[in-house]
Parts: structure tokens; C-alpha cells; sequence
């Protein structure tokens, strides 16, 4: 079976600062792996995607993703917060076992502080 | 394309009563997905569809709890009878599996609320 675990489900920031939000995955074979981004009152979009190839995988936004393998990781990080990054962000994992089906993490809030 | 469409927006009923939210997913693609977001739970997968045919409804709460889909450009997903702790946002979600691009592609939600 494959899941995640999003470390922390709120992140404060000031603007101008880096972001980091961790994302930690299970999978018995070479994941696909996903960041979407819910702002209120909305449904999930993409930010960014990793299926195969460079590990490190840019998104829209500014924000960028690295998936390490030792680690089991695909942390989601942008050098400069700005107030309109403020949301809730949702790690995904498919194709575990032949599996398209996404799993999803239980989310993180981030908070940009002027 | 317009995206995954989901109707209503938002759902206000009294407990006991009939809901039927509604979806159209993106055309051409071959998933799609029934979720439930709330705060305690999160994002709760409660069935998917490939081709029409359902295939896991295991995250279903109850039988109170129905999903269908028709045809490709059109499912349904009712509760009967309603009840208060089924107050959450319903979202719908279609993917195209097999080729590279497999992420799934999600609707604005419906929010309903069970009084």
C-alpha cells in the first residue's frame, strides 16, 4: 500500500522567507509523485509533478520539489515566500503497485506573515 | 476544455432528506473519483470509477451512500438519508491513466451542509 505523511499540519512564514514543506512517502516501487495546492474556497490544483527523470522538478509559482529516493522525500520549497503562497498544500503519491490511484496526505496550512 | 464541473456549489438540506451532487468530468479522460474533505478526516477517497465501472468503493462511509456513473461524461454521487456528520465538501476528480501525465484534475467541490 502506498501513503504520506506531510510533517506539520501548519507552517507559519514571514513574506520574503523560504518555504519548506515536508512530505514523506511509502511505495513499493518507483512512486509518482505530486504537490497541489487548495486555496480557500477552491478545489486541489497542480503545482508540480515528478514521474520520471531529473529529481528535481519546478513548478508554477516558483515553487520547486526534490525527490530523493534514499529519503523517501519530496519536500516542497520556495526561496521567497509571498502572501498569496498563503494556502493549504496536499502531497500525492500513485502508481504503487500498477496503482494510478492518488493517495493523498493530510495537508499543510501555510501562513505568510507580513 | 472547461475542466472537471461539479453541481451544486453548495447544498443546504435538512437531515433525513435526499442529496444528489453531481459531476462532469473532463472529457477524454478514463478515472474518476469520488473525495470528501473535512476537517477532521481530510481528503477521503470514497470511489473510483475506470471506464464507467466502479472499481473500489471500500472508502464509501455507508450504504447510505450510492455512486454511478452512466456514460463517460456524467456521474452522480447521492446520499439518502442525509445526515448531519455528512456536512463536508465533495470533490470530483478525472485523470487520463497511462500516459505521462496522470495527475488528477479536480473540481471546485460541492459543500454541503446536513442541518
Amino acid at each position: 500500500a502506498q501513503s504520506v505523511t506531510q510533517l506539520g499540519s501548519h507552517v507559519s512564514v514571514s513574506e520574503g522567507a523560504l518555504v519548506l514543506l515536508r512530505c514523506n512517502y511509502s511505495s513499493s516501487v518507483p512512486p509518482y509523485l505530486f504537490w497541489y495546492v487548495q486555496y480557500p474556497n477552491q478545489g486541489l490544483q497542480l503545482l508540480l509533478k515528478y514521474t520520471t527523470g531529473a529529481t528535481l522538478v519546478k513548478g508554477i509559482n516558483g515553487f520547486e520539489a526534490e525527490f530523493k529516493k534514499s529519503e523517501t522525500s519530496f519536500h516542497l520549497t520556495k526561496p521567497s515566500a509571498h502572501m498569496s503562497d498563503a494556502a493549504e498544500y496536499f502531497c500525492a503519491v500513485s502508481k504503487s503497485g500498477g496503482s494510478y490511484i492518488p493517495t493523498f496526505g493530510r495537508g499543510t496550512s501555510l501562513i505568510v506573515h507580513p | 476544455d472547461a475542466g472537471v464541473i461539479q453541481s451544486p456549489r453548495h447544498e443546504v438540506t435538512e437531515m433525513g432528506q435526499e442529496v444528489t451532487l453531481r459531476c462532469k468530468p473532463i472529457s477524454g479522460h478514463d478515472y474518476l473519483f469520488w473525495y470528501r474533505q473535512t476537517m477532521m478526516r481530510g481528503l477521503e477517497l470514497l470511489i473510483y470509477f475506470n471506464n464507467n465501472v466502479p472499481i473500489d468503493d471500500s472508502g464509501m462511509p455507508e450504504d447510505r451512500f450510492s455512486a454511478k456513473m452512466p456514460n463517460a461524461s456524467f456521474s452522480t454521487l447521492k446520499i439518502q438519508p442525509s445526515e448531519p456528520r455528512d456536512s463536508a465538501v465533495y470533490f470530483c476528480a478525472s485523470s487520463l491513466v497511462g500516459q505521462r501525465n496522470t495527475e488528477a484534475f479536480f473540481g471546485q467541490g460541492t459543500r454541503l451542509t446536513v442541518v
